[in-house]
């Protein structure tokens, strides 16, 4: 069956420090993988998406970039860290062409800026 | 651009009755629509997933239907349990080349044993 996996799941940091959030899935190949993140009181909203190995697309403009260096991994980073990138981050991931198109979710990494 | 809209915010009631949780979106031509549950710090649950050519599916306890003409979709949960407290979300997907989903607000659900 296939697993996601989100690490770290808490994390507090600093204004101005670097941020690396890492999303692996197992059992599937070629997903579509995604980067959302909940705010507090607001809904999901899409960050990025990638349907293969170095192909990532940007739904908003904003501090933050993603990575696709291997087949199930996905890596949210920054560069600086603002306060307004606090949040709850998650990864989900699909069948690509060959599903159906449902998304399955991973844990979550609690972000805190300070 | 597509809005979806999850009414009532909250929603309380016994344990043992049936619910249903709604959800409106703006744009008919949706690619599926996606229910989920979230428990309070947790990720999603992927509870039930409509395509757009199926008027409903069904998962023991839980059934969703689909009118994309109205542009609603209904979350039935029969014979509610306190288990089953949770925040609940709609999420549609507009095309197959469109890999967003755009999510509503939730209905925070609780049972009350």
């Amino acid at each position: 069956s296939q697993t996601i996996h989100q690490w770290p799941a808490t994390l507090v940091q600093p204004v101005g420090s670097p941020l690396s959030l890492e999303c692996t899935v197992e059992g599937t190949s070629n997903p579509n993988l995604y980067w959302y993140r909940q705010a507090a009181g607001r809904g999901l909203q899409l960050l990025f998406y990638s349907v293969g190995i170095g192909q990532i697309s940007s739904e908003v403009p904003q501090n933050l970039s993603a990575s696709r260096p291997q087949d199930r991994q996905f890596i949210l980073s920054s560069k600086k860290l603002l306060l307004s990138d606090s949040g709850f981050y998650l990864c989900a991931w699909s069948g690509g062409s060959s599903g159906r198109g449902e998304q399955y979710f991973g844990p979550g990494t609690r972000l805190t800026v300070t | 651009k597509q809005e979806v809209t999850q009414i009532p915010a909250a929603l309380s009631v016994p344990e043992g009755e049936n619910l249903v949780l709604n959800c409106s979106f703006t744009d008919s031509a949706i690619y599926n629509l996606q229910w989920f549950r979230q428990d309070p710090g947790k990720g999603l649950t992927s509870l039930l997933l409509i395509q757009s050519s199926q008027r409903e599916q069904t998962s023991g306890r839980l059934n969703a239907s689909l009118d994309k003409s109205s542009g609603r979709s209904t979350l039935y949960i029969a014979a509610s349990q306190p288990g089953d407290s949770a925040t609940y979300l709609c999420a549609v997907r507009l095309n197959f080349g469109n890999e967003k989903l755009t999510f509503g607000t939730g209905t925070r659900l609780t049972i009350i044993p």
